[in-house]
């Protein structure tokens, strides 16, 4: 079946430091959405993307969908403690059936 | 608008005891599913629903039941809890299924002894 994989699965940063996030499909994906989950909260979404080579920006967030829409990235630009917390990506396979598969999600600690 | 909620918000049970987790939506959206979350595993599908009526199965569906009467309302049946099932349940919704944004309930910490 369809699967997402998300790396690094932790990534631990000093406040000011860059952090990205990886994911990578099996198979082609029609979407990819992002999801940031604080801790003791729930996934909460932050954008999607859906062209081929697609860039989108919120400011220190910048998120890119790779040109053969099986890979996806999330960067934060000079993380802040208000970064912290698990960020998922999430797809559709393209021609496939409804269902929405997770990565496993890079949990983000940021030491102030 | 509510948006999404669920109930209860923490629940303990003995193994082999049956429960129903209870999620509603306020926004009319059509998509609904649950998924379990548990640490290292990210968010499983669990079950999920097209719209009243339908419903079908997602990644981890052994154990559980969903029915769908109606567009605001998913729950989650248990029918046999097992200590496998400890996890944090989180019901979602959407407006499509294809394309829209999902929006998560607070979530259910469910243990089971």
């Amino acid at each position: 079946g369809q699967q997402v994989m998300q790396i690094p699965q932790y990534q631990h940063v000093q406040e000011g430091e860059d952090f990205t996030t990886y994911c990578n499909s099996s198979t082609t994906l029609s979407n990819i959405q992002w999801y940031k989950q604080r801790p003791g909260g729930h996934p909460v979404f932050l954008i999607q993307l859906v062209k081929s080579g697609e860039v989108k920006k919120q400011k220190r967030l910048t998120f890119q969908f790779g040109e053969a829409k099986k890979n996806s990235s999330l960067h934060i630009t000079a993380t802040q403690t208000t970064d912290v917390g698990t960020y998922f990506c999430a797809g559709r396979t393209q021609g496939g059936s409804e269902k929405l598969v997770f990565g496993k999600g890079t949990k983000l600690t940021v030491n102030p | 608008n509510a948006g999404v909620t669920q109930t209860p918000k923490f629940q303990v049970l003995k193994t082999g005891q049956s429960m129903t987790l209870q999620c509603a939506q306020d926004m009319n959206h059509e998509y609904m599913s649950w998924y379990r979350q548990d640490p290292g595993m990210g968010l499983r599908l669990i079950h999920y629903s097209v719209g009243a009526g339908i419903t079908d199965q997602g990644e981890v569906p052994n154990g559980y039941n969903v029915s769908r009467s109606t567009t605001e309302d998913f729950p989650l049946r248990l029918l046999s809890a097992a200590p496998s099932q400890t996890s944090v349940y989180f019901c979602a919704s959407s407006r499509a299924e294809s394309t829209d944004t999902q929006y998560f309930g607070p979530g259910t910490r469910l243990t089971v002894l």
